[in-house]
């Protein structure tokens, strides 16, 4: 079965510090692999995929994920944190044979400290 | 494109009554999922729809229904409402199903009272 743990509920940063948020899946196959985030009172927003076509995915507004089957891990970094990046991170995981179903983490909420 | 829209934005409800809530995609995205987020339980997915036809369901009871209609719209039910209902309902769409990333739209607050 598929899941999903995100290590540390909360994180907090000092602004230009770098960011790491850990996930680590587990799959029986080969996974998608998607980090989200989330703001105040809003929807989720994709801010990168893993397909298996590359380990190291970049995504919008600077932030990047490697893909390390070894660990099960998808880790997300930004090498310098800002104040707008205070939110909730997502990770999740979908099996391509279970069709849209996405399986989540139970969310990071990174605080930006000036 | 316009992104994914769900209305109404805020709900509220009494326990027993019922609820219909409403999703339109992205332009050209066939595949609608719903979630439901709670502070206790997080983000959990309650079900898919490709094509009108249901291609995946999370663990809820059968007070939780869905449907799509032709033009990829999809509405989602629950009956005879709980206090526990009380969440943020997401819906997400994608071009196709499986391991495509998923849009989402900003959610309907449902408040059972």
């Amino acid at each position: 079965a598929q899941s999903v743990t995100q290590l540390g509920s909360h994180v907090s940063v000092s602004e230009g510090a770098l960011v790491l948020l850990r996930c680590n899946y587990s799959s029986s196959v080969p996974p998608y692999l998607f980090w989200y985030v989330q703001y105040p009172n809003q929807g989720l927003q994709l801010l990168l995929k893993y397909t298996s076509a590359a380990t190291l995915v970049k995504g919008i507004n600077g932030f990047e994920a490697e893909f390390k089957k070894s660990e099960t891990s998808f880790h997300l970094t930004k090498p310098s944190a800002h104040m707008s990046d205070a939110a909730e991170y997502f990770c999740a995981v979908s099996e391509g044979n279970q069709g849209g179903k996405l399986i989540f983490g139970q969310g990071t909420e990174l605080s930006v400290k000036p | 494109k316009a992104g994914v829209t769900q209305t109404p934005r805020y709900l509220i409800k009494t326990r027993g009554q019922q609820v219909t809530l409403s999703c339109s995609p992205i332009s050209g995205h066939r595949s609608v999922s719903w979630y439901q987020q709670t502070p206790g339980q997080g983000l959990q997915f309650l079900f898919e729809y490709f094509s009108e036809t249901q291609r995946n369901k999370g663990n809820f009871p059968g007070r939780f229904s869905g449907r799509q209609f032709s033009n990829s719209r999809s509405e989602m039910n629950v009956s005879t409402l709980e206090l526990g209902d009380s969440a943020l309902y997401l819906c997400a769409s994608s071009l196709v199903s499986g391991g495509a990333e998923q849009y989402f739209g900003p959610g309907t607050r449902l408040t059972v009272t």
